[in-house]
Parts: structure tokens; sequence; C-alpha cells
């Protein structure tokens, strides 16, 4: 089975300009988060979305904003990108029924995006 | 709030020697912690969890942790260490108590580990 999926791999953007990163999930899993890692850094929340709906939100600007698809898949966009942003973009998915479950969460390779 | 705690940046070890990382945690309920490894331009893949249980957890590629619940840590082990584990690994927790920050996993900043041959 595949695994999680991203895309773009990799991607250069111009400060002030929006980007849209894309995610699928694990076949299944109907949670999907997202997660900013900054180089040399820990990976931090941003979102979580279960069944269309948004879950969870980390310490983010409105800048940063997210859905979930009927089969799904998931959108990060961020606007009015800032050198800031550069950073590895990580989705995650799991099956996530309740927040006590326990279940794993799968990573993708992420999408490395860079702002200059 | 959650929170981790990775002491140390990076750790050495021998091939073959034993290896351990460390990582101890803060959350109000339940703990549910997680390892995971992290190679060179890749995302991060999953080693183990700990969600209840035996406190010995054993998982991917010979790795287990043990659960401390009176030293809230989490550390990561394994017996006899190969060059290929050299990566960069992290701890995170989630608060397994059903609250709206339930959700999200808080990672620790990692600890490169290199294992020389």
């Amino acid at each position: 089975d595949a695994g999680v999926t991203q895309s773009p791999t990799h991607l250069i953007k111009t400060r002030g300009q929006h980007v849209t990163l894309r995610c699928s999930p694990i076949s299944g899993h109907k949670s999907v988060s997202w997660y900013q890692q900054v180089l040399g850094q820990g990976p931090q929340f941003i979102f979580q979305y279960y069944e269309k709906e948004e879950r969870g939100r980390g310490n983010f600007p409105d800048r940063f904003s997210a859905r979930q698809f009927p089969n799904y898949s998931s959108e990060l966009n961020v606007n009015a990108l800032l050198l800031g942003d550069s950073a590895l973009y990580l989705c995650a998915s799991s099956l996530d029924r309740t927040p006590t479950s326990g279940n794993t969460i799968y990573f993708g390779e992420g999408s490395w995006l860079t702002v200059v | 709030a959650q929170s981790v705690a990775q002491p140390e940046d990076q750790v050495n070890v021998a091939e073959g020697n034993p290896l351990t990382v460390k990582c101890t945690y803060s959350v109000s309920g339940n703990p549910y912690l997680f390892w995971y490894v992290q190679y060179p331009n890749r995302g991060l893949q999953f080693l183990l969890k700990y969600i209840t249980g035996d406190n010995l957890v054993k998982g991917s590629y010979g790795f287990e942790a043990e659960f401390n619940k009176s030293q809230t840590s989490f550390h990561l082990k394994k017996p006899s260490a190969l060059v290929s584990d050299s990566a960069l690994y992290f701890c995170a927790v989630r608060d397994g108590v059903a609250s709206g920050s339930a959700r999200q996993l808080t990672f620790g900043s990692g600890t490169q580990l290199t294992v020389l041959p």
C-alpha cells in the first residue's frame, strides 16, 4: 500500500507569493495533520483535520490555512510568504477515530519550500 | 501544555556497542509517546510507540524504548548499533485525553546519532 504522498517535493517561491501544498493520506485514514520543520528543529504542529473538519490548530498566523476534501486528501495554503516560511512541510495521516485511540501517525516525505 | 526534551543534540557510539537516546516529557494527562527517525532530506519514519501496557516497547530495526512514569522518560535503546542507524531521532508526545489539544504531536528538538565504524 502507498504511504502518505505529498506534492510538490521541492519548490521555490518569492516573498509575498502564495503556495499550495498537497497531501494524500494512507488509504483508509481519515485524519490528516500538517507540520512545519525548520532546519535544525523538530516539527511544529500547524493543523489537524478529521472528516473534513478542523480539529486542531497550532500557533501559526492566519496566513496559513488548510482544508480536507471528501476523499480525505488535504491542501495547505500559505499566503504572503515570508523568508521565515522556508521549511520542510510534513503531512501526516492516521486512523484517529477518537482522541484517545493512540493510533500511529505516519508521515510523508515532505515538501521543501524555499522562499527567496 | 505538553513538551518534550531531548537533552543531547549529538550522540556518538561505536558500531556494535549499545546506544541510548534520551527523552523526557511533560503532559497533563496520559502520555502517548512516539519515536521517529529522519534520514537526510527525508520525512519522518515511525519506529515505535507507547500507549499503555508493558513499559518496554519493541519497535522496528531492533530498537526498543522504556517508559518510566516516575521519571517521565522514554529513552530509546538498541543493544548493538549499526552504522546504518546514523540519523536524526525525534521523540514526540501526545496527551491521551479527550481534549482539544489531544490530537497534536509535540516533538523534541532531535538528537543526531552517529555510529562510528
